[in-house]
């Protein structure tokens, strides 16, 4: 039973460039939400994603933005990288009514 | 919104030893969770634990939701502990499980 997959893993981004993170859920589970972890902190909560639509948003700005597909992976998107975008962007599913969540081994961001 | 603090920020411990992590939150908490990340970012969950006592090997967690705090206890630490324990809380009272504010984290490292 795969757990949570993420890609890529790394990568380095120029700023004012576009970056597309991907996530495939555990099996089972329907329920997205993506975190970012800058360096030394703990997670912040982006978005949740539930039925191809966001749920709950974080205070993250439009720059940061997402998607739902029917068999429930999904993407994260940030437009016009800023240099604070680099971080580690974490991935968790869980079921619709599940309490334990499940984390991806993340994608680590770097902007340049 | 709620507030989720940890203590201490960085503990050393020699392996065998015994420690207690702590986490203070700020409003009332339907749910608190603890999570482990290794040195390679991977966040596993160890308990979903809004009140009472729970154990699972050597680790166990006690929360008084009443009193608004709860404490992880490590015993006969391993090499194989270290890493960042993060306490992590629903963003809204009753809100979605899966949308969580986390402390900054207690940063162990287990000595041989």
């Amino acid at each position: 039973d795969a757990g949570v997959t993420q890609s890529p893993t790394h990568l380095i981004k120029t700023r004012g460039q576009q970056v597309t993170l991907r996530c495939s859920p555990k099996s089972g589970h329907d329920t997205v939400s993506w975190y970012q972890q800058a360096l030394g902190q703990g997670p912040q909560f982006i978005f949740q994603y539930y039925e191809e639509e966001e749920r709950q948003r974080g205070n993250f700005p439009d720059r940061f933005s997402g998607h739902q597909f029917p068999n429930y992976s999904s993407e994260l998107n940030v437009n016009a990288l800023l240099l604070g975008d680099s971080a580690l962007y974490l991935c968790a599913s869980r079921t619709g009514a599940g309490n334990t969540i499940y984390f991806g081994e993340g994608s680590w961001l770097t902007v340049v | 919104g709620i507030q989720v603090e940890q203590s201490p920020p960085d503990l050393i411990l020699q392996e065998g030893a015994n420690s207690t992590l702590r986490c203070n939150f700020s409003d009332s908490v339907n749910n608190l969770q603890w999570f482990h990340q290794n040195p390679w970012g991977q966040l596993i969950n160890l308990f979903y634990i809004p009140s009472g006592t729970k154990q699972n090997g050597r680790l166990s967690a006690t929360t008084v939701a009443t009193e608004r705090y709860s404490l992880l206890y490590i015993s006969s630490s391993q090499t194989t502990d270290s890493g960042v324990y993060f306490c992590a809380a629903p963003l809204n009272y009753g809100g979605s499980q899966g949308n969580l504010i986390f402390g900054k984290g207690t940063k162990l490292s287990v000595k041989p």
